[in-house]
């Protein structure tokens, strides 16, 4: 069955540094990939989106592009803020069925 | 996308006592989803919801404990029934975009306690 694989976690960084948290995944056709970000005591927010590979999806400075090859979809932020900080989910859909990572926790310090 | 609003967004129960959690969407959606979120851990669906026929549960999920309606295609109910506090947990209500079915945005979640 599909799956999904995040970087175990958490990740402290300060603030300014380079943000990668990686994310694998195991599926059978052609899934349309996610992350979602979840602030402290709120639900989740879709961050970004790609359908297709090669596909770079992006929002709020964060990046993640598709690669088929690698079966990758890493999310990157050039520079990281203090209200970065929040739990970030990858996730895939087949169909309409979400699978979701294990969830990554960032914290930023100032 | 899709707005979704739920309630109540938390509550503290007693063991054996049931608790119905409402989700409501701005637009008309197709489908709408049930997960459960433990302490520190990632999503679990629950069930899928589609208006005018029964929920389709997940393995490990059944009716009697976790009933749900979907009366039209903008609103749905789950239940937790007969609660212990295994099932202290934030459970989330998502509905798929209009525009995009594979695509699914989520409540702010209702965090439950179980004493």
């Amino acid at each position: 069955g599909d799956s999904v694989t995040q970087m175990e976690g958490p990740v402290t960084l300060s603030e300014e540094a380079f943000l990668t948290i990686n994310c694998t995944y195991t599926a059978t056709g052609y899934p349309s990939l996610f992350w979602y970000v979840q602030y402290p005591g709120e639900g989740l927010q879709l961050l970004l989106k790609a359908t297709k590979a090669d596909d770079k999806g992006s929002n709020k400075g964060f990046e993640a592009t598709y690669r088929k090859e690698t079966t990758s979809f890493h999310l990157e932020k050039g520079s990281v803020q203090v209200s970065d900080s929040a739990v970030y989910f990858c996730a895939l859909s087949g169909g309409s069925r979400l699978t979701f990572g294990e969830g990554t926790q960032l914290t930023v310090n100032p | 996308s899709a707005v979704i609003s739920q309630k109540p967004s938390r509550d503290i129960c007693q063991r054996g006592t049931s608790l119905t959690i409402q989700c409501q969407v701005d637009s008309q959606v197709t489908m709408m989803f049930w997960y459960r979120q433990q302490p520190g851990q990632s999503l679990t669906l629950i069930a899928t919801a589609n208006q005018g026929s029964e929920a389709t549960y997940e393995s490990g999920f059944v009716i009697d404990k976790f009933p749900i309606s979907r009366p039209n295609l903008t609103f749905s109910t789950l239940t937790v029934s007969n609660m212990s506090p295994e099932d202290s947990s934030i459970y989330l209500c998502s509905a798929d975009g209009t525009a995009s079915t594979d695509t699914q945005y989520f409540g702010p979640g209702t965090r439950l306690t179980v004493l």
